[in-house]
């Protein structure tokens, strides 16, 4: 069964304070990891899409990385708007399915 | 930027009545999803959708639901006959065919009574 676990649960940092966000996973065969924000009461927003061990992809002050068993989202200089749930979620190659796996989540609160 | 839409935004009912949730992926995706988010807990699957069938399904996924593509543009889930434990966020999610990225609604807050 796969299984996503993500640490800490919640994170305050102060503004400009970065940090990083952790993803762990168990899957039989790794097809995809990804990276979503989710506002309160809101979607899950897509961020990131990582494949193989070593890959890398930045989009403003947000970074992902994989390995072969996790997952970091780094956090440079976090501003207020960055306060948000970030979820990982990965799918699975071995059974062939599509279905996301999804974590519980990091409940990220930016302090200005 | 093209988004998936969903309709309505929030929906009441009572226990036992059915109730019909609303999708519209993004124009040019071929794969459909429902995920449902019950309050402060993960985001789960439900079923996944292509070329007018089920492709795959969760354990939730029981009798009491249903997947339609009615037309071109729309995809809906149908829950037959309400329980007190279906009251959840209800994720809609596209897919196309470069890549694995799945794109989400705002979703549908369904509440039971």
């Amino acid at each position: 069964e796969d299984q996503v676990t993500q640490s800490p649960e919640a994170l305050r940092l102060q503004e400009g304070e970065s940090s990083s966000l952790n993803c762990s996973y168990t899957v039989s065969g790794l097809r995809g990891l990804f990276w979503y924000r989710q506002d309160p009461g809101k979607g899950p927003e897509f961020l990131f899409t990582l494949y193989s061990a070593g890959e890398e992809k930045e989009k403003e002050r947000l970074k992902a990385t994989l390995t072969k068993k996790e997952s970091f989202l780094h956090i440079t200089a976090p501003k207020p708007e960055d306060s948000a749930t970030y979820l990982c979620a990965v799918q699975d190659m071995d059974t062939g399915r599509r279905a996301l796996t999804f974590g519980s989540g990091t409940r990220l609160q930016v302090q200005p | 930027e093209p988004e998936v839409t969903q309709t309505p935004s929030h929906q009441v009912t009572q226990m036992g009545q059915e109730v019909i949730l609303r999708c519209v992926p993004i124009s040019n995706h071929l794969y459909f999803y429902w995920y449902r988010q019950i309050l402060g807990q993960k985001v789960e699957f439900l079923v996944s959708f292509y070329n007018n069938e089920i492709s795959e399904k969760s354990e939730i996924f029981d009798d009491q639901f249903s997947v339609e593509r009615p037309d071109g543009s729309n995809f809906t889930l149908k829950i037959r006959s309400t329980k007190l434990e279906d009251s959840a966020m209800y994720f809609c999610a596209s897919r196309g065919t470069a890549g694995e990225t799945q794109y989400f609604g705002p979703g549908t807050r369904l509440l039971v009574l």
